[in-house]
């Protein structure tokens, strides 16, 4: 998994309750990205980070936060899970020559 | 809007066959594409990508082809073994970094 760690892998929480998924990475790679995949919907982007601090939306950001204080680490918070937020979360990295993206093995998050 | 869709959802062959995986993408601008494989339980791995000023490359096994014309791209394995059974993605680059993924279709090998 291209040096690409994410914890927890399996997580049940319940409503309301805030959640924080890590993603570490080895590669030193500038760019990194949290998805979230489910059936029907496929892959899409939640936020990325282009650099220390630097930290932009994607499509479903909504009820997400991101921090990036260190290059090798990426944090995706639920301020306030809901159930709507069951799903496979997934994270990225790039920074090769085509920044083609790598991803990481996969945190499973349920919401009861 | 952003979509990258798949022709068939599913697809069988035989071990030894080759396969076709086919894929539409809707931004004529993107200049950048990239084939994933999804075994169960594990993160998209990348198989080989193409650059829009390219109709093919080659990896090993695997052939990337992509008409611009009609904004296709397709991923032929050949001579398919058990393990390359899984989901397989393409992908879309919008702007710099952001890939737009397809819904993903499950390639089932027959022995």
């Amino acid at each position: 998994d291209a040096g690409i760690t994410q914890s927890p892998r399996h997580k049940v929480t319940e409503t309301g309750t805030p959640v924080t998924l890590r993603c570490h990475q080895t590669e030193n790679h500038r760019y990194m990205y949290w998805y979230r995949q489910d059936p029907g919907h496929g892959l899409r982007l939640i936020h990325y980070s282009y650099g220390v601090k630097d930290t932009d939306k994607g499509e479903v950001s909504d009820g997400y936060s991101v921090s990036r204080s260190k290059t090798e680490d990426f944090l995706l918070t639920l301020e306030s899970a809901t159930s709507s937020q069951t799903s496979v979360y997934f994270c990225a990295i790039s920074g090769g020559p085509n920044n083609e993206q790598f991803f990481g093995p996969g945190t499973r998050l349920t919401v009861l | 809007g952003e979509s990258v869709g798949l022709h068939l959802p599913t697809l069988s062959v035989q071990e030894g066959d080759n396969s076709i995986i086919n894929c539409a993408y809707s931004n004529s601008a993107s200049d950048y594409f990239i084939w994933y494989k999804q075994e169960s339980g594990k993160g998209p791995q990348f198989i080989i990508d193409i650059r829009s000023n390219m109709d093919k490359r080659q990896g090993q096994r695997v052939t990337v082809l992509l008409n611009k014309t009609v904004k296709h791209l397709s991923l032929q394995i050949a001579a398919t073994q058990p393990g390359d059974s899984a989901v397989y993605f393409c992908a879309e680059k919008w702007g710099a970094q952001k890939l737009v993924f397809g819904q993903g279709t499950r390639l089932t090998i027959n022995p």
